[in-house]
């Protein structure tokens, strides 16, 4: 069975600082890497997505994600932190033998002016 | 395209109630999927669809019935609610190529329940 781990429920981070958000899996197969945003009150929204084509993924609003094998580890960056970052992350696994996604338990990013 | 949609927005039940969620999407999607939050949790699947008259099981699906009889919309039921059902219910959806690159799964807004 696939699953991904997420450390660190609350991460705080200065505006203008780095943002990385850790992610590992563990998946017999090879891997399909998703991390999803969500803001407050809303449903979640796709960030971006690993699916073999390219190990660096880019994503919306700035983010990108690298995926290494060695590591199994998808972890999220984004160079440069802004006070509309605030929401929380999660991180999904899925296979091709199904369509369906196991979630991490997410990281509530609090940005600090 | 409204997308996914979910009704009720927000529910209170006293235990022991029933209760009905609606999930309508308008992107002809095949799949379809429902999933609670709590705190600390993240999502966890509860029942999912990949086609109109179908169900299964997803992660925790005990006390929750689904059904499917139309394609666009997927129904999530509470016999008999108990306050450990207290969460945040999403409905999702997406086509069988979720993991091709264009593709994704959409969700709805989310339900809160609270079971009393």
């Amino acid at each position: 069975a696939q699953s991904v781990t997420q450390l660190g429920s609350h991460v705080s981070v200065s505006e203008g600082a780095l943002v990385l958000l850790r992610c590992n899996y563990s998946s017999s197969v090879p891997p399909y890497l998703f991390w999803y945003v969500q803001y407050p009150n809303q449903g979640l929204q796709l960030l971006l997505k690993y699916t073999s084509a390219a190990t660096l993924v880019k994503g919306i609003n700035g983010f990108e994600a690298e995926f290494k094998k060695s590591e199994t580890s998808f972890h999220l960056t984004k160079p440069s932190a802004h006070m509309s970052d605030a929401a929380e992350y999660f991180c999904a696994v899925g296979s091709g033998g199904n369509n369906r996604l196991a979630f991490g338990k997410g990281n509530q990013v609090v940005v600090i002016p | 395209n409204a997308g996914v949609t979910q009704t009720p927005k927000f529910r209170v039940l006293k235990t022991g109630q029933s209760m009905t969620l609606l999930c309508a999407q308008d992107m002809n999607h095949e799949y379809m999927y429902w999933y609670r939050q709590d705190p600390g949790m993240g999502l966890r699947l509860i029942h999912y669809s990949v086609g109109e008259g179908t169900t299964a099981k997803g992660e925790v699906p005990d006390g929750y019935n689904v059904s499917r009889l139309k394609k666009q919309n997927f129904l999530l039921g509470l016999e008999s609610a108990a306050p450990s059902q207290t969460s945040v219910y999403f409905c999702a959806s997406s086509s069988p190529g979720l993991f091709s690159s264009t593709d994704t799964q959409y969700f709805g807004p989310g339900t809160r329940l609270t079971v009393l």
